[in-house]
């Protein structure tokens, strides 16, 4: 099946400045790249997405990417600002083995912006 | 859009007994979806359905869970005879079949004593 390796687990960056965070995935098959955003007590957020025939989206302070051939696609947040502060979740939409799709998550990265 | 609400946010409950809970979807979505979360990890996929149609089940869904969604609308998860184990926050999405996105839910957090 799908893995989604996740790093770092935690990240602490100063206000205004930018954020990276990193996924890779085994299966060559998954072709949907989504990011979620969780704050404390809530359901993840969906943030932003990528599918497999792009290599690069943005959305205002947030982009994303990804290169397929080296399986690895990474989130980026620029001037980042405390309520950007959360953990934050890269999924890959893999294929089980019925041949139906299901989303398979990396382990979760806590970002916190310092004032 | 009201979004995905799920009942109730929290159940503690003794080990052994059983429970049950709910999942109300975006209204216009087809496909649901019941993960599980536990501490510091992401959400694992248990089970997805199209309309009422249970189309898949990961592994993880041992016999003492069973889910449904008998309109098609709001969906159930029971856990029966629950362990501590079972302790985690169960997560509902919903999508539209022809899409990717998933949209979850607060949560429910279960906790077994």
């Amino acid at each position: 099946g799908e893995n989604v390796e996740q790093h770092p687990s935690t990240l602490s960056v100063q206000e205004g400045d930018s954020a990276v965070i990193k996924c890779t995935y085994s299966d060559s098959a998954s072709n949907y790249f989504p990011w979620y955003k969780q704050e404390l007590g809530k359901g993840p957020q969906l943030i932003i997405d990528i599918r497999s025939n792009v290599g690069e989206k943005k959305d205002q302070r947030i982009a994303v990417t990804l290169n397929k051939t080296a399986k690895h696609f990474s989130l980026h947040i620029t001037e980042t600002q405390p309520e950007d502060s959360a953990v934050y979740f890269c999924a890959a939409s893999s294929v089980m083995d019925t041949g139906r799709r299901a989303l398979t998550f990396g382990s979760g990265t806590r970002l916190q912006v310092q004032p | 859009d009201t979004g995905v609400s799920q009942n109730p946010r929290h159940k503690i409950t003794k080990r052994g007994q059983n429970v049950t809970f709910r999942c109300d979807p975006i209204s216009e979505h087809n496909r649901l979806y019941w993960y599980r979360q536990t501490l510091g990890q992401g959400p694992e996929f248990l089970t997805y359905f199209q309309n009422e149609a249970q189309l898949e089940k990961s592994r993880l869904l041992s016999d003492r869970f069973s889910a449904e969604r008998p309109k098609g609308s709001f969906s159930t998860l029971e856990i029966q005879r629950t362990e501590q184990g079972d302790s985690a926050m169960y997560l509902c999405a919903s999508s539209w079949a022809g899409n990717y996105e998933q949209y979850f839910g607060p949560g429910t957090r279960l906790t077994v004593t």
